[in-house]
């Protein structure tokens, strides 16, 4: 079985530039995550989807993260503008029925400057 | 009432000793309690997960122990190995769709030979 994949792996950008990372999540699995991992601290969530509705999106920096799961698979996290302080690890999870596991893609390691 | 305290924040032993991990958290409605392990470079594994009607579980060298009443919960690595040495992660969720994992900030283990 495959694993949740996600690219790009590593990103630099200057401040008040855009960026978008992609999450292709494990076949089935209805319950997407996206995470944000500051260095030396846990998981942040950001965003979590149901199929392709939002189910709580309350810690999304609304003004500069914009998240979408088009068709309920692939999901896209932008960015615009970033700013230094969202240089961190964006972690893709996803999971059967947010019941079940939650599995973890390698994560794109953002760094703004 | 939303946060899981993890301690130590890190955490060094020799090879074969027991090092263990503690959590605390404050929502009596969390009820599922994992533990996940992550490498460099690597997203978070779940390594073992204990629902608060048993009060240990073991899987292999790992065993969790659970006390409802004080609200806390431990991992005890058993004959620990260089190769155990990694950041380890509590983690707590109201295990129903809709919600998502609170992450502890993690502890980093060092395991010398």
């Amino acid at each position: 079985e495959a694993g949740v994949a996600q690219s790009p792996r590593y990103k630099i950008i200057e401040k008040r530039q855009s960026v978008a990372f992609w999450c292709n999540p494990i076949s089935g699995h209805a319950t997407l995550y996206w995470y944000q991992q500051i260095l030396g601290q846990g998981p942040k969530l950001l965003i979590q989807f149901q199929n392709n509705g939002v189910v709580d999106d309350s810690q999304l920096p609304k003004d500069r993260f914009s998240a979408e799961r088009l068709k309920g698979v692939d999901s896209t996290l932008k960015i615009q503008p970033a700013k230094l302080e969202d240089s961190a690890v964006y972690l893709c999870a996803s999971s059967l029925n947010g019941e079940t596991e939650a599995f973890f893609g390698q994560g794109t390691r953002l760094t703004v400057v | 009432q939303q946060q899981v305290k993890q301690s130590p924040q890190s955490l060094i032993v020799q090879k074969g000793g027991i090092p263990i991990i503690n959590c605390a958290y404050e929502n009596t409605a969390f009820d599922y309690f994992p533990w996940y392990q992550q490498f460099p470079g690597k997203g978070p594994a779940l390594l073992i997960a204990i629902r608060p009607d048993v009060s240990e579980k073991k899987e292999g060298r790992f065993t969790i122990s659970f006390n409802k009443s004080a609200k806390q919960f431990s991992l005890h690595i058993m004959d620990s190995q260089p190769g155990d040495s990694a950041t380890y992660f509590c983690a707590a969720k109201v295990n129903q769709a809709g919600t998502a994992l609170i992450f502890g900030k993690g502890t980093t283990l060092s395991v010398s030979s």
